[in-house]
């Protein structure tokens, strides 16, 4: 399997436009994660997906920001309109049911710069 | 919320020793633990895990011990290689099975020295 997908790896874009990132998860796994890394705040998870269901959005910063996962090989999660709070790196994530584990396996990222 | 309390240090060891990461964790409660690895430039990459009734895992070079007594967790490298050189993450989960949402530590950045 090629892992989860994430596209674009970078994206530089000015405050007020929308962004749009994208994943694709390992096929079979039931779980999609969003999250945002900075050095400020570390890794914060930004909602979750269960069979294409968001489950826990708690995460989502502000109104600005929505996900969707219309099938269960694809996820984006939007920005809109974009600011540079929200330069950050997105990584996208999946795992699978069962076994009492949480094993999530990670995407390469998505570089955001918001200038 | 809980918070797993780590801040980011930095570990500087010889290529050849062995290395020891920490990471306290605040919810008395969780039961699942996870090691992760961070690259600089990739996303997370898992290491090994371990749950509550569990003291002890081991995995290829590498050793994960919890202390639920005092809400520790270690990570063991044995014979650290310049590729071991990382961003290394805890993360804390309660029912794991249901609950999906790890409480990840800040990370600490180990530097092997050829």
């Amino acid at each position: 399997d090629a892992g989860v997908i994430q596209s674009p790896r970078h994206e530089v874009t000015e405050m007020g436009q929308e962004v749009t990132l994208r994943c694709k998860p390992i096929s079979g796994h039931d779980y999609l994660f969003w999250y945002r890394q900075t050095m400020m705040r570390g890794l914060e998870l930004l909602i979750y997906f269960n069979n294409n269901v968001p489950i826990d959005d708690s995460g989502m910063p502000e109104d600005r920001f929505s996900a969707k996962m219309p099938n269960a090989s694809f996820s984006t999660l939007k920005i809109q309109p974009s600011e540079p709070r929200d330069s950050a790196v997105y990584f996208c994530a999946s795992a699978q049911a069962g076994g009492g584990k949480n094993i999530q396996y990670f995407g390469a990222g998505t570089r955001l710069s918001v200038l | 919320g809980e918070s797993v309390g780590l801040h980011l240090p930095t570990l500087s060891v010889q290529e050849g020793d062995n290395s020891i990461i920490n990471c306290a964790y605040s919810n008395s409660a969780s039961d699942y633990f996870i090691w992760y690895k961070q690259e600089s430039g990739k996303g997370p990459q898992f290491i090994i895990d371990i749950r509550s009734n569990m003291d002890k895992r081991q995995g290829q070079r590498v050793t994960v011990l919890l202390n639920k007594t005092v809400k520790h967790l270690s990570l063991q490298i044995a014979a650290t290689q310049p590729g071991d050189s990382a961003v290394y993450f805890c993360a804390e989960n309660y029912n794991a099975g249901n609950n999906r949402k790890l409480i990840w530590g800040l990370g600490t950045s180990l530097a092997v020295n050829p």
